[in-house]
């Protein structure tokens, strides 16, 4: 069945540096989403991924959907302490399956 | 718009009780869904529903039961409770599935320990 693993589950970042998250599928996707989590507090929607190869940018963040549409990233560049939080994303496949990834738990040091 | 409501906000149960939590929107969305959050694990779901009187299954639905009634309500029940269903539990929803999923609007959350 479908599986979707995110990496890294951890990511230490130093303020103004730049990180990236994957979100790697071993079926095609329908489509991919992307949510934030802050610490206690519940999962919010950023972005929807739905075509092969797309780029979308919100500020700092740059959300893509890869060709295959097999793998997805989150690129945030300039880190701010306000990225605090949890990343997960968000997939359904062909067969109507939904799949959280696991996370990547983000921690911006000053 | 209060959006999607969760309560109770925090829960103690001891092994073996039985309790249901509730959920409600008032974004008159077809599609809700249950997920419980678990440290390392992402949010698995549990069960979700497209629309009053439609429930199936997620990923872990054992030990949990769900109904629609209505489109604005969609409650969890517990039936035994036991220690490995304490967790975080979300409760989420959506407009029409109907084409491209749509974006998942999630309540606060209740933590539920079971003792």
């Amino acid at each position: 069945g479908q599986q979707v693993m995110q990496i890294p589950q951890y990511q230490h970042v130093q303020e103004g540096e730049d990180f990236t998250t994957y979100c790697n599928s071993s079926t095609t996707l329908s489509n991919i989403q992307w949510y934030k989590q802050r610490p206690g507090g519940h999962p919010v929607f950023l972005i929807q991924l739905v075509k092969s190869g797309e780029v979308k940018k919100q500020k700092r963040l740059t959300f893509q959907f890869g060709e295959a549409k097999k793998n997805s990233s989150l690129h945030i560049t300039a880190t701010q302490t306000t990225d605090v939080g949890t990343y997960f994303c968000f997939s359904t496949d062909s067969w109507g399956k939904l799949q959280f990834g696991a996370g990547t738990q983000v921690v911006v040091t000053p | 718009n209060a959006g999607v409501t969760q309560t109770p906000k925090f829960q103690v149960l001891k092994t073996g009780q039985s309790m249901t939590l509730q959920c409600a929107q008032d974004m008159n969305h077809e599609y809700m869904s249950w997920y419980r959050q678990d440290p390392g694990m992402g949010l698995r779901l549990i069960h979700y529903s497209v629309g009053a009187g439609i429930t199936d299954q997620g990923e872990v639905p054992n030990g949990y039961n769900v109904s629609r009634s209505t489109t604005e309500d969609f409650p969890l029940r517990l039936l035994s409770a036991a220690p490995s269903q304490t967790s975080v539990y979300f409760c989420a929803s959506a407009p029409s599935t109907t084409g491209v999923f749509h974006e998942q609007y999630f309540g606060p959350g209740t933590r539920l320990t079971v003792t």
